[in-house]
């Protein structure tokens, strides 16, 4: 079945450390997005990439870094830098003209 | 800064009745509008899109779409306790990239 295939499920992360989320889609879509979620608040867009090698920032990106070298595959790592990460975090594809499909999501929690 | 506003909730319905979810956006150029649903814990999966003026049926769900009034809805006929989540209205502004703009979401519970 085609779909998006977000892994971890459940990750900790510790003070000044590196983690990455990882994204893979095999529903051939070329747009890919990465939103993260806090209670009570909308899902916010944080990089996205219309075409491999090719990414642009979204509305909150700092602290955060992708990369786009396969079609099927979008990791985002969130970095030391990002101050506050414990969130939920969306990975969706775009298929036109139908929306976005997402991922199961994996929870980021701070240790 | 393009906004999408909905009310929290949560909305407290009987089993069987009409669920209304109200949503209202700023930026006037947008294009599409989706409505998702999400449990608890879990992602968001997608409803309904609609993209113009009018209404937009499809089983037991009605998306209604209003430009002139910045407004879209969704109803939800005959609700049922599974349809007990947060329904997130999301809006695409156009531009050619597809960013989609969010509402936080409404609190729908459909008690027996």
């Amino acid at each position: 079945d085609g779909g998006i295939t977000q892994s971890p499920k459940y990750l900790f992360r510790k003070e000044g450390q590196n983690v990455t989320l990882s994204c893979e889609q095999n529903l051939n879509h070329d747009a890919m997005y990465w939103y993260r979620q806090d209670p009570g608040q909308g899902l916010r867009l944080i990089y996205y990439s219309q075409i491999v090698n090719d990414f642009q920032k979204g509305d909150i990106a700092e602290g955060y870094s992708v990369s786009r070298e396969k079609k099927e595959s979008f990791p985002l790592t969130v970095t030391s830098a990002q101050k506050n990460p414990t969130a939920f975090y969306l990975c969706a594809s775009w298929e036109s003209p139908g929306g976005y499909t997402f991922g199961s999501g994996t929870r980021l929690t701070v240790v | 800064q393009k906004e999408v506003e909905q009310n929290s909730g949560p909305l407290s319905v009987p089993e069987g009745a009409i669920a209304s979810l109200n949503c209202t956006y700023s930026d006037r150029g947008s294009q599409s509008f989706f409505w998702y649903r999400q449990y608890s814990g879990k992602s968001p999966e997608l409803i309904m899109s609609i993209y113009s003026n009018g209404d937009k049926e499809d089983g037991r769900f009605t998306a209604q779409l209003n430009k002139a009034s910045q407004y879209v809805s969704l109803l939800i006929r005959d609700s049922q306790p599974s349809d007990s989540a947060t329904y997130l209205c999301a809006v695409n502004p156009g531009g050619g990239y597809n960013k989609l703009i969010f509402g936080a979401g409404t609190r729908l519970a459909v008690h027996p």
